[in-house]
């Protein structure tokens, strides 16, 4: 199993439809949960990180996450055409020397047509 | 307010060469983590710097090695370059003390070996 997985897409939406992304993670013991987005040829982007069990809100964009689930998901609400990109999951793992990684998903491909 | 800045943005070498790829983290920041992204896949994490210590070592070779200077920048070195080794290669910046939240992206280096 991988450590965190996401649908690769594409997710096609129509322009000012409501965009759902959805991530799964497999170590319990991870703490905080991120949204970076990445248009091609750019480096990622953070849209949101959220640590608590519960939604998110940022303008357009929501954070949800179930711990127990080990979920984590994000809306983008009156979806537009800039937001077509891929949209990459990412959990933050821990190490003994507490430094920290975030370990990524293969990200998902969201294309919003005018 | 500088963002992460990398340098150089792209690079070409042959199998064999060496190279080093290098990154200051935003102002502010002490902490400085490098991935790799290969087309088509998440960013994958290579190693994190804090006090000129590697404090997380992902699952790469012994050719991939870094260092951390006084002033918080870092250098990604690695050794025996192979065809695998082409890739986007970011570095991301963040507080120790704040390591559970987001790290900011800088702009990358593509690497390409021949």
């Amino acid at each position: 199993q991988k450590e965190v997985e996401q649908n690769s897409g594409p997710l096609s939406v129509p322009e000012g439809a409501i965009a759902s992304l959805n991530c799964t993670y497999s170590d319990r013991g991870s703490q905080s949960f991120f949204w970076y987005r990445q248009y091609s040829g750019k480096s990622p982007e953070l849209i949101m990180f959220i640590y608590s069990n519960g939604d998110k809100e940022d303008g357009r964009f929501t954070a949800q996450l179930n711990k127990a689930s080990q979920y984590v998901s994000l809306l983008i609400r009156d979806s537009q055409p800039s937001d077509s990109a891929t949209y990459l999951c990412a959990v933050n793992k821990v190490s003994g020397q507490a430094g920290t990684a975030l370990i990524f998903g293969k990200g998902t491909t969201l294309s919003v047509s005018s | 307010d500088a963002g992460v800045t990398q340098s150089p943005t792209h690079l070409i070498k042959t199998r064999g060469q060496q190279v080093t790829l290098r990154c200051s983290p935003k102002s502010g920041h002490d902490t400085v983590s490098w991935y790799q992204q290969a087309l088509g896949q998440g960013p994958q994490f290579i190693f994190q710097y804090y006090e000129e210590e590697e404090r997380q070592r992902g699952n790469f070779p012994d050719r991939f090695s870094g260092h951390q200077f006084p002033n918080y920048s870092s250098e990604l070195n690695v050794n025996a370059l192979l065809l695998g080794d082409s890739a986007l290669y970011l570095c991301a910046s963040s507080t120790w003390l704040l390591r559970f939240n987001e790290q900011f992206f800088g702009p990358g280096t593509r690497l390409t070996v021949l």
